[in-house]
């Protein structure tokens, strides 16, 4: 069974700061990744997702993030946060093994943006 | 035009009531979901239904029924309710369960329930 893991449970960064968050996954074929954004108060919503191709996947808001497969990274990177990224993301992996597909998160890392 | 609905958004009640929770998606999909993000904001899928039919029951105390009159609504009915259940659920939808894993989910708002 897959999994994943998110190392940073919180980061407090100042507004124009450089972000990167990790994701690691384990498992060993073929997957499909996700990074889910949750602003405070409201339903995760998708930031970018990769199947194939160009591992650097750029999403909404500025957001953008690679896939290493040597390393099962997908981290999530932004060059400059902004007040309005403080929110908790959620990276997530599906596995394309045909079947009945089931997601899984990882356990969040919340973001703070202190202006 | 919302995409998940969830209805209601707050649920307070108490030890050993018996509460449902409602949930339609207007996206034409084929695929609900119920997850349950505990206080740690841990996001764990508890059922997945494809087109009225129950796909994914994973390991949910059998106080949890979910049903789905059709392929646009999850419901989660939710029996004996514990301390332990207090938590947001969220229902979501995609476009199919199967195939290589390739679509989004799209969430609804999420129900707090709080069982005092």
């Amino acid at each position: 069974a897959q999994s994943v893991s998110q190392h940073n449970h919180h980061v407090i960064l100042s507004e124009a700061a450089s972000l990167e968050l990790g994701c690691n996954y384990s498992y060993g074929g073929t997957v499909n990744l996700f990074w889910y954004v949750q602003y405070p108060g409201q339903h995760l919503q998708l930031l970018l997702k990769y199947f194939s191709g160009d591992p650097l996947v750029k999403g909404i808001k500025g957001f953008e993030a690679e896939f290493i497969k040597s390393k099962f990274s997908f981290n999530l990177r932004k060059p400059s946060v902004q007040w309005s990224d403080t929110a908790e993301y959620f990276c997530a992996v599906n596995v394309g093994s045909g079947g009945y597909q089931k997601v899984t998160f990882g356990t969040g890392t919340k973001l703070q943006v202190i202006p | 035009d919302t995409a998940v609905s969830q209805t209601p958004k707050y649920l307070v009640t108490q030890m050993g009531n018996d509460k449902s929770i409602k949930c339609e998606q207007n996206l034409g999909h084929d695929t609900m979901y119920w997850y349950k993000q505990d206080s740690k904001k841990f996001l764990k899928i508890m059922f997945s239904y494809n087109n009225k039919e129950l796909i994914i029951n994973e390991t949910v105390p059998n106080r949890f029924s979910p049903k789905s009159p059709d392929k646009a609504h999850l419901n989660l009915h939710i029996n004996s309710l514990e301390l332990g259940d207090s938590a947001v659920y969220f229902c979501a939808s995609s476009q199919e369960a199967w195939g290589e894993g390739r679509n989004e989910q799209f969430f609804g708002p999420g129900t707090r329930l709080t069982v005092l």
